[in-house]
């Protein structure tokens, strides 16, 4: 099984401020990364896939970036309500999960 | 609008069964592979079980495999899973999911439906 490990587990900034977000996968994974945001009582949606391609409808200060085993998700400027869990998922084989990043305001 | 609706979801006694269903609208559910993914109160996301297109292949997690059985009725356009000596570590939010295409990213989830196991 691919291991996905995300770091750092909680990031505490203000608004307007960029935050990055890593994951690490135990193998290499090319660059089949997904970013998901969470918000309390609902389902994830995704941001980005194939490690760097914003999903539809997704802002630009959202980018994703890496291949193989490290990769980054860095927001800019965030706003309020970009504050969430964010999880980071490999389908290279199979799928599995990272344990999740909460964005928290400082 | 694409959508993705759970039920089935609710309190088990250990050992007990279920089933959940996922309703789909907005899409060619037979064009796509569906997923579940859980949640356990407080904690992360777990990837449960998978089925292809046609349904004629499945994939489990490790934890479900030989008690979870996924399946689909594209006929219905409803996902299901079936669950078997449920435990209590089976307790979460389970969520369908669809794929963006074979072997990618999940761009459609539902709200999730909530299954509790307690005595």
């Amino acid at each position: 099984e691919i291991v996905v490990t995300q770091s750092p587990a909680t990031l505490s900034l203000s608004p307007g401020e960029g935050a990055t977000l890593s994951c690490r996968a135990s193998q290499s994974i090319n660059t089949k990364l997904a970013w998901y945001q969470q918000k309390p009582g609902q389902g994830p949606r995704l941001l980005i896939y194939g490690a760097s391609t914003r999903a539809t409808g997704i802002p630009a200060r959202f980018s994703g970036s890496g291949s193989g085993t490290e990769f980054t998700l860095t927001i800019s400027g965030l706003q309020s309500e970009d504050f969430a869990v964010y999880y980071c998922q490999q389908y290279y084989h199979w799928y599995t999960f990272g344990q999740g990043t909460k964005l928290e305001i400082k | 609008e694409v959508q993705l609706v759970e039920s089935g979801g609710h309190l088990v006694q250990p050992g007990g069964s279920l089933r959940l269903s996922c309703a789909a609208s907005g899409f060619t559910f037979s064009s796509y592979g569906v997923h579940w993914v859980r949640q356990a109160p407080g904690k992360g996301l777990e990837y449960v079980s998978s089925i292809s297109r046609t349904g004629e292949y499945t994939y489990y997690a490790n934890s479900v495999r030989g008690r979870f059985t996924i399946s689909r009725d594209n006929s219905k356009n409803t996902l299901y899973l079936q669950m078997e000596w449920v435990r209590s570590e089976d307790m979460a939010v389970y969520y369908c999911a669809k794929e963006r295409g074979e072997a990618d990213a999940f761009d459609v989830w539902g709200q999730g439906t909530m299954v509790s196991v307690s005595a």
